[in-house]
């Protein structure tokens, strides 16, 4: 149980640009979900909690105008990172809010 | 705030001998943690998890402790196969805060034949 999918699975965009990652949970309601960031050999960190039907929370350094969280449904929420640059290539993943927190697999982007 | 931390980046070990993974948190109020497998350019993998009410978990290869006295977990991997192979990291969180989970550095294991 507790199925995410992430979708795409990666991604390549010029600078300026802005990309749209989905997270879907398959087979739970998920009224909460949390959006991660992960730079090369590093570990994760928490970027945001996207709330079903209100504004996400950021964490402390992220800027909620240049990573837009959606959470229209009970079963998807999506992260835009808006007017990217080279320092945003990294590895995005998404985990549902349940105990085990299953994680979806995550989204490569590359901004060139 | 939280912070959970490894002791070892690196772990090289022989297929077939045992693995262990240390792990440091610092929030004391931390009661549910959860060690997960991460294979290159995929997303973490749940293996197991503990609850502070616990000492002790238990599943299949894999083994979890607890101590809650100087706040570190470890990851014991017995037999350890090439399939394991990948970093590890431990996560905690406070359940009264939501699910919301803070990771440690990571170690990545790396078994020989």
């Amino acid at each position: 149980g507790a199925v995410v999918s992430q979708h795409p699975s990666w991604v390549i965009c010029k600078s300026g640009t802005s990309v749209k990652i989905e997270c879907r949970s398959l087979d739970f309601q998920a009224t909460t979900m949390f959006w991660y960031r992960q730079f090369p050999k590093q570990s994760l960190m928490l970027m945001a909690t996207s709330n079903e039907g209100s504004k996400a929370t950021y964490e402390q350094g992220v800027e909620k105008d240049k990573f837009l969280i959606n959470h229209a449904s009970l079963t998807l929420s999506t992260l835009t990172v808006t007017s990217a640059h080279p320092e945003d290539s990294s590895f995005y993943i998404c985990s549902g809010d349940s105990t085990e927190a299953f994680f979806g697999q995550g989204t490569r982007l590359t901004v060139v | 705030g939280e912070s959970v931390g490894l002791h070892l980046p690196t772990l090289s070990v022989q297929e077939g001998d045992n693995s262990i993974i240390n792990c440091a948190y610092s929030n004391s109020a931390s009661d549910y943690f959860i060690w997960y497998k991460q294979e290159s350019g995929k997303g973490p993998q749940f293996i197991i998890d503990i609850r502070s009410n616990m000492d002790k978990r238990q599943g299949q290869r894999v083994t979890v402790l607890l101590n809650k006295t100087v706040k570190h977990l470890s990851l014991q991997i017995a037999a350890t196969q090439p399939g394991d192979s990948a970093v590890y990291f431990c996560a905690a969180s406070l359940q009264a805060a939501g699910n919301k989970l803070t990771f440690g550095g990571g170690t990545r294991v790396l078994v020989k034949p």
